[in-house]
């Protein structure tokens, strides 16, 4: 996983709360993203961001937030207006000056809503 | 409209036979294709990628990659298969909306198998 470290790797949340997934890579890397991953569903982008102080959303943004304040830092909110946040998420990396470029991932987070 | 497609769900093979995980995909223009394996509980680790040249693509542990254009497929392949590639594969084209933006599209993954 090597680079980029998520935490913490599981997370509790009570329905109403509002949580915070920590990403940070030492890869030097511009670009990162955040993606949720379902059993049978693959990988969705959440958000992603190419440079600091920039972010787009995805294609399941709703009830999600981001900040990129620092190129190293990426942290995810799940808010109380994400109705169904239990699963497992994952941040990646990658250089830009080209889309050919692979992403790095992270370990994970596993988020479960009591 | 840009996807991936992994037909299989599961696959099953016994130790030492040759695997192979298959994937199609449909983009506009030339595709930039990724394979990456996932253990149980962990972050996905990449594996290859066909960006442009031979249509086979060598890989991390022993793995490879067959680009096939006329059949838009880019199927994952190793010649004899261990106990420790069972792992869930998943297979990602490049997004080319917006450009340059290193997003990629997934498929929904490929559970192997391996028994000894």
């Amino acid at each position: 996983d090597g680079g980029i470290t998520q935490s913490p790797k599981y997370l509790f949340r009570k329905e109403g709360q509002n949580v915070t997934l920590s990403c940070e890579q030492n890869l030097n890397h511009d670009a990162m993203y955040w993606y949720r991953q379902d059993p049978g569903q693959g990988l969705r982008l959440i958000y992603y961001s190419q440079i600091v102080n920039d972010f787009q959303k995805g294609d399941i943004a709703e009830g999600y937030s981001v900040s990129r304040e620092k190129k190293e830092s990426f942290p995810l909110t799940v808010t109380s207006a994400q109705k169904n946040p239990t699963a497992f998420y994952l941040c990646a990396s990658t250089r830009t000056g080209g889309s050919y470029n692979e992403q790095f991932f992270g370990p994970g987070t596993r988020l479960t809503v009591l | 409209a840009q996807s991936v497609a992994q037909p299989e769900d599961q696959v099953n093979v016994a130790e030492g036979n040759p695997l192979t995980v298959k994937c199609t995909y449909s983009v506009s223009g030339n595709p930039y294709l990724f394979w990456y394996v996932q253990y149980p509980n962990r972050g996905l680790q990449f594996l290859l990628k066909y960006i442009t040249g031979d249509n086979l693509v060598k890989g991390s542990y022993g793995f490879e990659a067959e680009f096939n254009k006329s059949q838009t497929s880019f199927h994952l392949k190793k010649p004899s298969a261990l106990v420790s590639d069972s792992a869930l594969y998943f297979c990602a084209v490049r997004d080319i909306r917006p450009s340059n933006t290193g997003k990629l599209i997934f498929g929904q993954g490929t559970t192997l198998q391996v028994k000894p």
